[in-house]
């Protein structure tokens, strides 16, 4: 079953714009992760944040976490034309120890040159 | 370098057949999963491993197998009780969380894409 619900589902900004994504997620969890998958490839891991934190940075990304809205937001700074991509959010419920992650249906970004 | 490699890149299926994708890893780590994407959607997940010898069901594993005989390898077998085999097939491995903790990212290959012929 697909816990997290991304919005908006297409995205297109300019180059040099910032980009905001959002996941909601339904039941407690350990951690989000964020996912970048460009066209016929496979998923590159972003960014990991716990369920303790509120925000994280790596590079010109951000994340933040709120646990009691049960929601996450993915913001990209001075967006590249690189960063034309699907991104993924996925939740972390560890079951018996493995981890089960249960992604997004994704955000579809175009940034336009 | 490390990493994760998935054969064939594309793969056709005929009716009535059963069909194998490789994934392979020698990043040693002792989880491994197996996901389904269709187009514009999320991954779904098939079946995972945790160690050699031991695989559980994911939320989709009607029509497909799997083994793990080694620590490197944990193919794929899309039987013919799959009816909708058509979707881009993704591996992916993880350091275990029982030795090292939670919170650890998923690495994962470049895909197959499966049609049927």
């Amino acid at each position: 079953s697909q816990q997290g619900e991304e919005d908006p589902q297409a995205l297109s900004i300019q180059e040099g714009e910032n980009a905001t994504m959002n996941c909601s997620y339904k039941t407690s969890i350990n951690n989000l992760q964020w996912y970048r998958q460009n066209s016929g490839r496979g998923l590159v891991h972003l960014i990991l944040i716990r369920s303790n934190e509120r925000e994280k940075h790596s590079g010109r990304l951000r994340v933040t976490l709120d646990t009691s809205k049960k929601s996450s937001s993915l913001l990209i700074t001075a967006s590249r034309a690189a960063d034309t991509a699907s991104y993924f959010c996925a939740t972390d419920t560890q079951i018996q120890g493995a981890q089960k992650l249960v992604f997004g249906q994704g955000t579809r970004l175009t940034i336009n040159p | 370098d490390g990493g994760i490699t998935q054969s064939p890149k594309y793969l056709f299926r005929k009716e009535g057949q059963n069909v194998t994708l490789s994934c392979e890893q020698n990043l040693n780590h002792d989880a491994m999963y197996w996901y389904r994407q269709d187009p514009g959607q999320g991954l779904r997940l098939i079946y995972y491993s945790q160690i050699v010898n031991d695989f559980q069901k994911g939320d989709i594993a009607e029509g497909y197998s799997v083994s793990r005989e080694k620590k490197e390898s944990f193919p794929l077998t899309v039987t013919s009780a799959q009816k909708n085999p058509t979707a881009f097939y993704l591996c992916a491995s993880s350091i275990d969380q029982y030795t090292r903790g939670s919170n650890q990212p998923q690495h994962f290959g470049d895909g197959t894409r499966l049609s049927i012929l």
